[in-house]
């Protein structure tokens, strides 16, 4: 697709359910970030892929997260267990290569708003 | 923990002027830098990158780099009601650290 494309847009989900988040990266994109956006904070970061691979998790807040790119495209953000306080909304961005240094810069997808009551 | 600070604002600045966006960062080692521009109830879009000390020029924006004291800033010359959003600085050579925004407002 032309842009990183994410879903639901939306999710409401109760306490304790089982939520996952679905990101679609630019074409050819081997880098992929997952970020969480609270409502006036910047982007925080969760766990980025290169390839299949997690490259670096450290910003995964506990292990109710869980994210996986099995053939190095689509990404799937897994939350287990919600809680209220993991309402926010989940951004995800692809770059070309995953090192900023070389010039290749991360666009955004259009973030899914998940809300836990 | 590598930290970006910006200043909170909000920053008002009436149509046709420059607006003055700054940033600091902590991380001595980083080398790229971003600005990102979001409205309301969107995701970040990127407008502006830059690696080395310095200007970079794009259209009516300027981003500036200095690693010395490190700090980033942009300007936007002739400021446009289109312009009013928060912007986000951004450093980090593969995951980024961003500030919190600053919410600029171009009033006409």
């Amino acid at each position: 697709g032309a842009g990183v494309s994410q879903t639901p847009s939306n999710k409401v989900t109760e306490k304790g359910k089982y939520v996952e988040l679905r990101c679609d990266p630019i074409s050819g994109h081997t880098a992929l970030y997952w970020y969480r956006q609270s409502l006036g904070q910047g982007p925080e970061f969760l766990i980025y892929f290169q390839g299949t691979g997690a490259a670096d998790d450290s910003g995964l807040p506990n292990d109710r997260f869980f994210a996986v790119r099995p053939e190095g495209s689509v990404s799937t953000l897994k939350i287990q267990r919600t809680e209220r306080g993991d309402s926010a909304v989940y951004l995800c961005a692809s770059s070309l290569t995953g090192q900023a240094v070389l010039n290749t810069e991360a666009f955004f997808g259009q973030g899914t708003r998940l809300t836990v009551v | 923990q590598k930290e970006v600070e910006q200043n909170s604002g909000p920053l008002s600045v009436p149509e046709g002027a420059i607006a003055s966006l700054n940033c600091t960062y902590s991380d001595r080692g980083s080398q790229s830098f971003f600005w990102y521009r979001q409205y309301s109830g969107k995701s970040p879009e990127l407008i502006m990158s830059i690696y080395s000390n310095g200007d970079k020029e794009d259209g009516r924006f300027t981003a500036q780099l200095n690693k010395a004291s490190q700090y980033v800033s942009l300007l936007i010359r002739d400021s446009q009601p289109s312009d009013s959003a928060t912007y986000l600085c951004a450093g980090g050579d593969e995951k980024l650290t961003f500030g919190t925004g600053t919410r600029l407002t171009i009033i006409p």
